[in-house]
């Protein structure tokens, strides 16, 4: 059980468009999901905390008109990065948990972005 | 803001060696956890264990809150336990986010 999936796993777009990202709980229902961004070698810098149904939470430094997260079902978080540019290229992984945030967070595979 | 230190960066070990490693908060955290991140970047989540002692196979973890620190032990390593390994804890009213180390890079040469 406490499975989530990510999609697509992998994506390169060219400078200036947008990329959404989806996130599901498969089996479970997720109160509270977080998007993490990892550059490589380097460790998980969460980016923002989305409750179904309520604006996400964005960590300071994050720019949230730039990575737009909509969580509108308890089985589905989406994270759209607008206007890529090559500095957003990195690996995008999702997390979920059905205890309101508290407990277990459960990973999705992780997408990687690479924009050219 | 809370400090999350892993030790040691990096481990070599042969097949069949123990390991010990460590993870050492700056303050109190609530839901500490530990996870493996395999070559393709999943990470599977091994303790959920804000305190006290927990196995699973060949792995266990112990956390003594107290005193701000848990350890990760795999014992009899095998090839397959390769990867980074992170812990990670919330702290505070932040009950949820997750602050992680920055990791320890295990590799097991057969």
């Amino acid at each position: 059980g406490a499975v989530v999936s990510q999609h697509p796993s992998w994506v390169i777009c060219k400078s200036g468009t947008s990329v959404k990202i989806e996130c599901r709980s498969l089996d479970f229902q997720a109160t509270t999901m977080f998007w993490y961004r990892q550059f490589p070698k380097q460790s998980l810098m969460l980016m923002a905390t989305s409750n179904e149904g309520s604006k996400a939470t964005y960590e300071q430094g994050v720019e949230k008109d730039k990575f737009l997260i909509n969580h509108a079902s308890l089985t589905l978080s989406t994270l759209t990065v607008t206007s890529a540019h090559p500095e957003d290229s990195s690996f995008y992984i999702c997390s979920a948990t059905g205890d309101s945030g508290l407990g277990t967070q459960y990973f999705g595979p992780g997408t990687r972005l690479l924009v050219l | 803001g809370i400090q999350v230190e892993q030790s040691p960066p990096d481990l070599i070990l042969q097949e069949g060696a123990n390991s010990t490693l460590r993870c050492n908060f700056s303050d109190s955290v609530n839901n500490l956890q530990w996870f493996h991140q395999n070559p393709w970047g999943q990470l599977i989540n091994l303790f959920y264990i804000p305190s006290g002692t927990k196995q699973n196979g060949r792995l266990s973890a112990t956390t003594v809150a107290t005193e701000r620190y848990s350890l990760l032990y795999i014992s009899s390593s095998q090839t397959t336990d390769s990867g980074v390994y992170f812990c990670a804890g919330s702290y505070g009213g932040s009950q949820g986010n997750l602050i992680f180390g920055k990791g320890t890079k295990l590799s097991v040469k057969p």
